[in-house]
């Protein structure tokens, strides 16, 4: 079964820094990776999706992440923090099971910016 | 533009009692599912429905029953609420199960059991 693990729950960066956040994921098919954000006492809604045309995928607000099969990861990056960007974000594969696809989320990074 | 909409947004229920949480989406699409969030935990799958009149679990169905008679309404239904189902619950809706499709999200419902 697919699935995603995210390093580290919470991370801290300042306003104008880089923004790294980590995904690894486990599949034995080529995987469609996601990752979606959830501002304060919303829904989630998706920031960029892999779904193999190309390895680096650009998103929305500047955010990008980059496919990298030999490292089973899907990182997600910005160059420069934004105190808008406060936000927990979320990494997820699709997986199939019984007759359909499912999103399977991983645990979250709650980005924190700090002025 | 409404999207998925659910009700209500805030809940306090007793241990025992029963109470159905409303999801709606106006986008026509076949797929939906629930899901709750926990802290630390992520979102867990616990039903979803590829379509009308089509249902079936996820990773966390215990407690909960759904039930799919329009392509736009999907509610999930709590037949006895336990501590344990304090979370915060999301409904998605996807165009079609497909492994590329972006699901879209409701607001989610805060419930509480005490």
């Amino acid at each position: 079964a697919q699935s995603v693990t995210q390093l580290g729950s919470h991370v801290s960066v300042s306003e104008g820094a880089l923004v790294l956040l980590r995904c690894n994921y486990s599949s034995s098919v080529p995987p469609y990776l996601f990752w979606y954000v959830q501002y304060p006492n919303q829904g989630l809604q998706l920031l960029l999706k892999y779904t193999s045309a190309a390895t680096l995928v650009k998103g929305i607000n500047g955010f990008e992440a980059e496919f990298k099969k030999s490292e089973t990861s899907f990182h997600l990056t910005k160059p420069s923090a934004h105190m808008s960007d406060a936000a927990e974000y979320f990494c997820a594969v699709t997986s199939f099971g019984a007759g359909s696809y499912q999103l399977t989320f991983g645990k979250g990074t709650k980005l924190s910016v700090i002025p | 533009n409404a999207g998925v909409t659910q009700t209500p947004k805030f809940q306090v229920l007793k241990t025992g009692q029963s109470m159905t949480l409303q999801c709606a989406q106006d986008m026509n699409h076949e797929y939906m599912s629930w899901y709750r969030q926990d802290p630390g935990m992520g979102l867990r799958l616990i039903h979803y429905s590829v379509g009308a009149g089509i249902t079936d679990q996820g990773e966390v169905p215990n407690g909960y029953n759904v039930s799919r008679s329009t392509t736009e309404d999907f509610p999930l239904r709590l037949l006895s609420a336990a501590p344990s189902q304090t979370s915060v619950y999301f409904c998605a809706s996807t165009l079609q199960g497909q492994a590329n499709s972006e699901a879209f999200f409701g607001q989610g419902t805060r419930l509480t059991v005490v």
